[in-house]
């Protein structure tokens, strides 16, 4: 199951503190996606990215950042600014952002970030 | 907007009986549909897509664009298909704006298959 990971496993944050989340992956993929999953609320998009050094907004994006300096690597920042943080969340990659339509996305293993 | 809707939060059927996961989409655009799998201690992956016309593990999708469904069914449902089952859908470049290529997640449905 390699080619995208995600550190660490748990992370365990204090209110009022930002918190990153790493993403990498050697899939060699243009497009690189992060989604935080809530029971019963499924996947949400909260920022997606298409090449280096650019990315848009999810549906969920207030509260979070990101940066696409490099193409392997897509890190998340969970800010003070977030709400409701405590949540699971996955980092996925495909070969791009087709114009017609998806193309198969890859999932890393997933962050479990708690807010104390 | 685009919607995917998964009406069951849990299903639960016996080994050998046949199995339905529905879903149900709003778009107004042509789209893509796909089903995703998550079982237990694994990552979530890819189960199949419409276009592909594909029969994995020996679940089937039909799109219905006339019901806005694509349900996913296996005749014969095993203990190892016991999971958590997402549909998704991609839709092209709306009038809106939207940003085609990218995934909308239905709720999931928990799928448990009893021995």
């Amino acid at each position: 199951d390699g080619g995208i990971t995600q550190s660490p496993k748990y992370l365990f944050r204090k209110e009022g503190q930002n918190v990153t989340l790493s993403c990498e992956q050697n899939l060699n993929h243009d497009a690189m996606y992060w989604y935080r999953q809530d029971p019963g609320q499924g996947l949400r998009l909260i920022y997606y990215s298409q090449i280096v050094n650019d990315f848009q907004k999810g549906d969920i994006a207030e509260g979070y950042s990101v940066s696409r300096e490099k193409k392997e690597s897509f890190p998340l920042t969970v800010t003070s600014a977030q709400k409701n943080p405590t949540a699971f969340y996955l980092c996925a990659s495909s070969m791009r952002l087709r114009l017609a339509g998806a193309d198969t996305q890859y999932f890393g293993p997933g962050t479990r970030l708690t807010v104390l | 907007a685009q919607r995917v809707t998964q009406p069951e939060k849990l299903l639960s059927v016996f080994k050998g009986a046949p199995v339905e996961l529905k879903c149900n989409y709003s778009y107004s655009g042509s789209p893509e549909l796909f089903w995703y799998v998550q079982y237990s201690r694994q990552r979530l992956q890819l189960l199949l897509r419409h276009i592909s016309r594909e029969s994995i593990k020996g679940f089937t999708a039909d799109l219905n664009k006339g019901e806005t469904s694509f349900h996913l069914k296996k005749p014969f449902a095993q203990e190892e298909d016991s999971a958590m089952y997402y549909c998704a859908l991609s839709g092209l470049r709306g009038a809106g704006g939207t940003s085609y290529g990218k995934l909308t997640f239905g709720q999931g449905t928990i799928l448990t298959v009893h021995p």
